[in-house]
């Protein structure tokens, strides 16, 4: 069965510094996302891609944040520097039409 | 408006019970309300959903329930097992196809053995 995967599973950086995180969501998906989950609290939006642009965003995704699909398969997102608070689970998500499909997720630590 | 309020926060149920998980919404124009199943250090896996034109919606042993007037839906998970200890997150989606989840505040679930 098609998965979204995300790579890499853990990154540890440095506060300012920048980050990337990748994803390849499932093949003839049209939609993609990114959330992230602060440790014990709930999953929170910060930005949808469709068509090669960004659809929506939150209030978290402020000028630091900035996504990509670079090619046919890859979407990822930039961090250009990072803080402390940035430290979370961030999930790339992908769906057809409604059903939205979640990696693994990468654990970002920011020390 | 934009919010889901998701009760309770912990849950701890014995092998074979009914587990319930109830989540509240404001915005009439969510039109999908999925669950979501995580385990930790795992993403969100999609467990089942509904749209708002029926009242229930069975599969296996989870059924959503869901009740427009109200404004209500609810997870029920029959015949729990300790493997169904994880964190539940009941969603709501806006019609536009392309829109966000919009997820509440979670319930660790407990199985008790």
């Amino acid at each position: 069965e098609p998965e979204v995967t995300q790579t890499p599973s853990h990154q540890v950086t440095q506060m300012g510094q920048e980050v990337i995180l990748r994803c390849v969501p499932i093949s003839n998906h049209l939609y993609f996302y990114w959330y992230r989950q602060i440790l014990g609290q709930k999953v929170e939006f910060l930005v949808s891609f469709y068509n090669n642009e960004i659809s929506e965003k939150s209030e978290i995704f402020d000028d630091q944040f900035s996504v990509e699909r670079p090619d046919g398969s890859n979407f990822t997102l930039k961090i250009r520097s990072t803080k402390l608070e940035d430290s979370a689970m961030y999930f790339c998500a992908s769906k057809p039409r409604y059903e939205q499909y979640f990696g693994p997720g990468t654990r970002l630590t920011v020390t | 408006q934009q919010q889901v309020k998701q009760s309770p926060q912990s849950l701890i149920v014995q092998k074979g019970g009914i587990s319930i998980i109830n989540c509240a919404y404001e915005n009439t124009a969510f039109d999908y309300f999925p669950w979501y199943q995580q385990f930790p250090g795992k993403g969100p896996a999609l467990l089942i959903a509904i749209r708002p034109d029926v009242s229930e919606k069975k599969e296996g042993r989870f059924t959503i329930s869901f009740n427009k007037s109200a404004k209500q839906f609810s997870l029920h998970i029959m015949d729990s097992q300790p493997g169904d200890s994880a964190t539940y997150f009941c969603a709501a989606q806006l019609e536009t196809s392309g829109s966000r989840l919009t997820f509440g505040e979670g319930t660790q679930l407990t199985v008790n053995p």
